[in-house]
């Protein structure tokens, strides 16, 4: 069974400040998925990266994928009140989510 | 945009009564899959469903749960006979190619409420 840790679990912080989150695990992953939860709403998917060592940026936020493709990170620049929500990651070989980690952007 | 429909949005039922759960995935996804998330919890894996029949169940996916694709279009997810900790949002997914780079699509969940 893979087992996806996420890190932390919760995180509040305020706006404007910068944050990483991580997911680790001990398998290796063909690719692996970051969805973010908001209140209410089914997950939406936020980025895939296959590569091991592959970084990807979309606007404010940077997705790292570890060289061995074990883990990987998220990391928020400026955070903003709109990023509030659950994030998750995915190892895709069979689409279990992680533990989470819930944030929190107080404005 | 196509998105999954899921309904009820909230259905509230006595402890031991039989739930049914639909989903309308995406018009071309073929793989089809069934979470669960308790209040405040992760996201549970819960079943996966290929050309109509179960490809990955969880270990919480018991006898007790079963899920059914009838005409082509829906895709249930039946809870037998409901107990107190099946209280949970219920979501569904679809994705039009499966793993390892497929994007999931999920509905808006159904939030079961057992008493």
């Amino acid at each position: 069974t893979q087992l996806l840790e996420q890190s932390p679990q919760f995180l509040s912080i305020q706006e404007g400040e910068n944050l990483t989150v991580y997911c680790n695990s001990s398998s290796v992953f063909s690719s692996l998925q970051w969805y973010r939860q908001e209140p209410g709403e089914g997950p939406v998917l936020l980025v895939t990266v296959v590569t091991g060592g592959e970084v990807k940026k979309l606007k404010r936020l940077t997705f790292q994928f570890g060289d061995a493709r074990k883990d990987s990170s998220l990391h928020i620049t400026a955070a903003q009140p709109g990023d509030t929500g659950l994030y998750l990651c995915s190892g895709t070989y069979k689409y279990i989510f992680g533990t989470g980690t819930r944030l929190k952007v107080l404005a | 945009e196509p998105e999954v429909t899921q309904t009820p949005s909230h259905q509230v039922t006595q402890m031991g009564q039989e739930v049914i759960l639909r989903c309308v995935p995406i018009s071309n996804h073929l793989y089809f899959y069934w979470y669960r998330q308790i209040l405040g919890q992760k996201v549970e894996f819960l079943v996966s469903f290929y050309n109509n029949e179960i490809s990955e169940k969880s270990e919480i996916f018991d006898d007790q749960f079963s899920v059914e694709r009838p005409d082509g279009s829906n895709f249930t997810l039946k809870i037998r006979s409901t107990k107190l900790e099946d209280s949970a949002m219920y979501f569904c997914a679809s994705t039009v190619a499966g793993a390892p780079t497929g994007e999931l699509f999920f509905g808006e969940g159904s939030r079961l409420t057992v008493l």
